[in-house]
């Protein structure tokens, strides 16, 4: 069964360091897998994806993600942390098996609420 | 840039009521999700509509729910008979058929008293 977990309910980090927001992932095939952020009365709002191509994929605000294949992880980082980017983060994942009954359904996290402090 | 939108923002009403909950995705995407919040809990999904069709529905998604497309614009979800239990933050999200990520509306919270 797909599933995602992400290890720590919180993250807390000062300004200008790096931070890093870590995941990790179960699917039955090659998965594709997504960050979103959440802010306050908003909704889930992209950060980046990983399909396949280069491990390292960038996406907004500065956001990076590392895919690791032996590891199924999927861990956010971002070399500076801004006050601005404190907010809910999470982690999905969705099976690549077209064939299935899978058809774009992402599976969740439980969310990472990242604080970054002045 | 595009969003999409969801009415209302906050929906309260007593159990054995129905309630149906509106989206309007972006404009030009092709595939449509709900997914629910229970307060605490994982964003769970609940049904895939495509071309007019449920393409997926979840365990969740029982005989209680339905989903239409009325008028080639809004994706509602309909909840028949409303529980306590389906108190929950409801996401509408839409996709292009280009690409894989999922947009999402800023949520609908359901209070069932």
């Amino acid at each position: 069964a797909q599933s995602v977990a992400q290890p720590e309910d919180q993250v807390n980090v000062a300004e200008g360091n790096p931070l890093t927001v870590k995941c990790t992932y179960s699917v039955s095939g090659n998965p594709y897998l997504f960050w979103y952020v959440q802010y306050p009365n908003r909704g889930l709002q992209f950060l980046l994806k990983y399909i396949t191509g280069d491990n390292l994929v960038k996406g907004s605000y500065g956001f990076e993600a590392e895919f690791n294949k032996s590891q199924t992880s999927f861990h956010l980082k971002k070399p500076s942390a801004l006050v601005s980017d404190s907010a809910l983060y999470f982690c999905a994942v969705r099976d690549k098996n077209l064939g299935g009954s899978t058809l774009g359904r992402l599976y969740f996290g439980r969310g990472t609420q990242l604080t970054v402090w002045p | 840039e595009p969003e999409v939108t969801q009415t209302p923002s906050h929906q309260v009403t007593q159990m054995g009521q129905e309630v149906i909950l509106r989206c309007v995705p972006i404009s030009n995407h092709l595939y449509f999700y709900w997914y629910r919040q229970i307060l605490g809990q994982k964003v769970e999904f609940l049904v895939s509509f495509y071309n007019n069709e449920i393409s997926e529905k979840s365990e969740i998604f029982d005989d209680q729910f339905s989903v239409e497309r009325p008028d080639g614009s809004n994706f509602t979800l309909k909840i028949r008979s409303t529980k306590l239990e389906d108190s929950a933050m409801y996401f509408c999200a839409s996709r292009p058929g280009s690409s894989y990520e999922q947009y999402f509306g800023p949520g609908t919270r359901l209070t069932v008293t």
